[in-house]
C-alpha cells in the first residue's frame, strides 16, 4: 500500500535553532513529494516539492527538503526556526503509476518554536 | 486571483439530516479534490474529480457520501444521514490538470458538526 510516514507528532525547537521535520514515505516508482503547512483554521499551504534533479529543494519563508532516494525520505529543513514558523505541517507525495493527480498526505507533525 | 473557495465554513447538522459542502475551484484549474481532516488524523483522501467526471473515488465511504463536479458551479460534497462520526473539517483543493508536478491550492475547508 501507499503511504507516508511522519514519525513525530509534534517536534519543538528553541527559536534561532534549526529544525527538522521527517518524512518517509513507501510508494513505488519514483512519486513527486510535497510539503505544505497549516495555520489554525485555514487550509494548507504549499511550500516546496521535489520532482528531479538537486537532492536539496528551497522552498517559501526559507525552509528546504532533502530528498534522500535510498532511504525514502524527503525531510524538511530550516537553518534558523521563528516562533511563526509554529504551524502543522504536512508531508505528501504524488506516484506517477497511478495515471492521474492523486496526492496522499502524511498525518501531519506540529512544530512549537518557543521564543 | 480568486483562491478556492469553500462554503460554509462552519455547517452544523443533526443526525440524519443531509449536508452539503461546496467548492469552487480557482480559476483555470478543472482538477478537484476533497479531503477529510479529523484531529489527530491528518488528511485523508475522499475523491478527485474533473469536470463531469468522477476520476478515483477509492476513499470515499461507500454509503451515504457522494461528489459531483457539474459543467457549470462549484463541486459539491454530500452526506445524506449525516451521523457523529462524520463531524470533521474538509478541504476542497484545486489544481490546473495540465502539469502532474503541480503542487494542490487549498481552501480554507468546511467544519462539519454533527449534533
Amino acid at each position: 500500500a501507499q503511504s507516508v510516514a511522519q514519525p513525530e507528532d509534534q517536534v519543538n525547537v528553541a527559536e534561532g535553532n534549526p529544525l527538522t521535520v521527517k518524512c518517509t514515505y513507501s510508494v513505488s516508482g519514483n512519486p513527486y513529494l510535497f510539503w505544505y503547512v497549516q495555520y489554525p483554521n485555514r487550509g494548507l499551504q504549499f511550500l516546496l516539492k521535489y520532482i528531479t534533479g538537486d537532492n536539496l529543494v528551497k522552498g517559501s519563508y526559507g525552509f528546504e527538503a532533502e530528498f534522500n532516494k535510498s532511504q525514502t525520505s524527503f525531510h524538511l529543513k530550516k537553518p534558523s526556526a521563528l516562533v511563526s514558523d509554529s504551524a502543522l505541517y504536512f508531508c505528501a507525495v504524488r506516484p506517477l503509476n497511478t495515471g492521474g493527480f492523486k496526492t496522499i498526505f502524511g498525518a501531519g507533525t506540529r512544530l512549537f518554536v518557543k521564543a | 486571483n480568486a483562491g478556492v473557495m469553500q462554503n460554509p465554513r462552519h455547517l452544523v447538522r443533526r443526525r440524519g439530516q443531509e449536508a452539503r459542502l461546496r467548492c469552487s475551484p480557482m480559476k483555470g484549474h478543472s482538477h478537484v479534490y476533497w479531503y477529510r481532516q479529523l484531529p489527530e488524523e491528518g488528511l485523508k483522501f475522499m475523491v478527485y474529480l474533473q469536470k463531469e467526471n468522477i476520476i478515483d473515488e477509492s476513499g470515499m465511504p461507500k454509503e451515504r457520501f457522494s461528489a459531483e463536479f457539474p459543467k457549470e458551479g462549484p463541486s459539491i460534497l454530500r452526506i445524506q444521514q449525516v451521523v457523529r462520526g462524520d463531524s470533521a473539517a474538509y478541504f476542497c483543493a484545486s489544481s490546473p490538470g495540465t502539469d502532474r508536478n503541480s503542487p494542490l491550492h487549498f481552501g480554507n475547508g468546511t467544519r462539519l458538526t454533527v449534533t
